[in-house]
């Protein structure tokens, strides 16, 4: 699977829209794109995931580039509850694992 | 629909016990999957396991070993714990087939003294 890369931290004002980027440059055609976040040592929470279209959920939207190299995660009014580290995932579709990075933790503040 | 359900949720043991850790998924998932989660290392990938048969595996030694029922539920074994296999152990299910979305449960911690 292809290697992410995240900016380590983050802040972001509570009700602002938070864009969390992720770097895959090395994303292969059938590698889909998966973002997770995981509040307090609480089990990771599912948010979305992408191959090559943008994406768009009741919890966030999923930015893809073209190239596919990059993706942007946004949720679009972040709230206290929103903070957590953010975790950008990319995996072919036969292999049923994921291997997380370090992620991006995400402070959101009054 | 219940989540994924891990029990217990701490445990304390002591250095050269073992202990089974367990796991039952959504229902109608039969693929479960283990990880590891530790400050230096991350998140690690275990196991999985799919239809009461080990489908993958991470880079961990043998003491970590684990099991599939038919109705899907899945128990870990560590056998002679180390201090550092003191961690959040975490599952999670998914359906039949690999491109299917994981989703975790709330992780056992396990200290070992």
């Amino acid at each position: 699977d292809a290697k992410t890369t995240q900016p380590p931290s983050m802040d972001c004002a509570e009700g602002r829209a938070a864009n969390l980027p992720c770097n895959h440059s090395t994303i292969s055609g059938n590698e889909y794109v998966y973002w997770y976040r995981q509040i307090h040592s609480q089990g990771p929470q599912y948010i979305i995931h992408g191959l090559k279209n943008n994406e768009t959920n009741e919890m966030a939207s999923l930015i893809i580039t073209e190239d596919r190299k990059s993706s942007t995660l946004i949720l679009p009014h972040a709230t206290l509850r929103d903070t957590a580290v953010y975790y950008c995932i990319v995996r072919v579709n036969t292999g049923n694992q994921f291997y997380f990075g370090t992620g991006t933790s995400l402070t959101v503040i009054p | 629909k219940a989540g994924v359900t891990q029990t217990p949720r701490y445990l304390i043991k002591t250095r050269g016990q073992q202990v089974t850790l367990s796991c039952s998924p959504i229902s109608g998932h039969r693929s479960v999957s283990w990880y590891q989660q530790t400050p230096g290392q991350g998140l690690q990938f275990l196991f999985e396991y799919f239809s009461e048969t080990q489908r993958n595996k991470g880079n961990f030694p043998g003491r970590f070993s684990g099991r599939q029922f038919s109705n899907s539920r899945s128990e870990m074994n560590v056998s002679t714990l180390e201090l550092g296999d003191s961690a959040l152990y975490l599952c999670a299910s998914s359906g039949d087939y690999a491109w299917e979305t994981q989703y975790f449960g709330p992780g056992t911690r396990l200290l070992v003294l």
